[in-house]
């Protein structure tokens, strides 16, 4: 089974604070990488799907960047804000199977 | 409004016995996924499917089985081989699955719980 990591497990950060976390994967076979926002009692909504090394995406006050040579992605939140708090999941994707392979998650607590 | 559906929103089983937890999409996606989360743990892949009448399995299939009889349905069966069925399951939904850069699409879940 092919290995996604995501660093921290868990951050709480005060209202206003900027935060970043990682995600690390595997850096053969690289088709696309998958950003996930699970909020308490909701459904996974997807933020971003990145292809390109080198490629940036930013929605609002959220970014990301990836890295495909070294096999990393960081997810920035930019003056984190209480409805912010949620599980942010990353997700590899190959080039040989239609499927991702998901990490274990960032618990982010935002405190107002 | 398009989405995924799934039922029932909790479920219970007894030992021994077969459930079947449903997952209904309106979307038009070709590729449906079956994942199991639990405490600590990132989402496993049970079961996916790319296109009608066609399925594989993931990475944790031992003890599940799956139908994909029609575009917009993929019942998930948890059999009694299936010691520890005990966790949240998640449906999800993709266009064009093998060569589709498009993101998943989630259902709520179903809470499956053995009495």
């Amino acid at each position: 089974i092919l290995n996604v990591e995501q660093s921290p497990q868990s951050l709480h950060v005060q209202e206003g604070d900027s935060t970043n976390f990682t995600c690390s994967f595997p850096s053969s076979n690289f088709y696309a990488l998958h950003w996930y926002r699970w909020e308490t009692a909701k459904s996974p909504e997807a933020l971003f799907v990145m292809t390109l090394n080198g490629d940036e995406k930013k929605k609002g006050r959220i970014s990301a960047t990836l890295n495909t040579k070294e096999g990393y992605s960081y997810l920035y939140i930019k003056g984190s804000q209480p409805e912010d708090s949620a599980t942010y999941l990353c997700a590899f994707r190959g080039s040989t199977l239609g499927r991702l392979y998901f990490g274990r998650g960032t618990q982010l607590t935002v405190w107002p | 409004d398009g989405g995924i559906t799934q039922s029932p929103k909790y479920l219970f089983r007894k030992e021994g016995q077969n459930v079947t937890l449903s997952c209904e999409q309106n979307l038009n996606h070709d590729a449906m996924y079956w994942y199991r989360q639990d405490p600590g743990q990132g989402l496993r892949l049970i079961y996916y499917s790319q296109i009608v009448n066609d399925f594989q399995k993931g990475d944790i299939a031992e003890g599940y089985s799956v139908s994909r009889e029609k575009k917009e349905s993929f019942p998930l069966t948890v059999t009694s081989a299936q010691k520890n069925p005990t966790a949240f399951y998640l449906c999800a939904s993709s266009e064009r699955g093998q060569y589709s850069n498009q993101p998943q699409h989630f259902g709520d879940g179903t809470r499956l719980s053995i009495l």
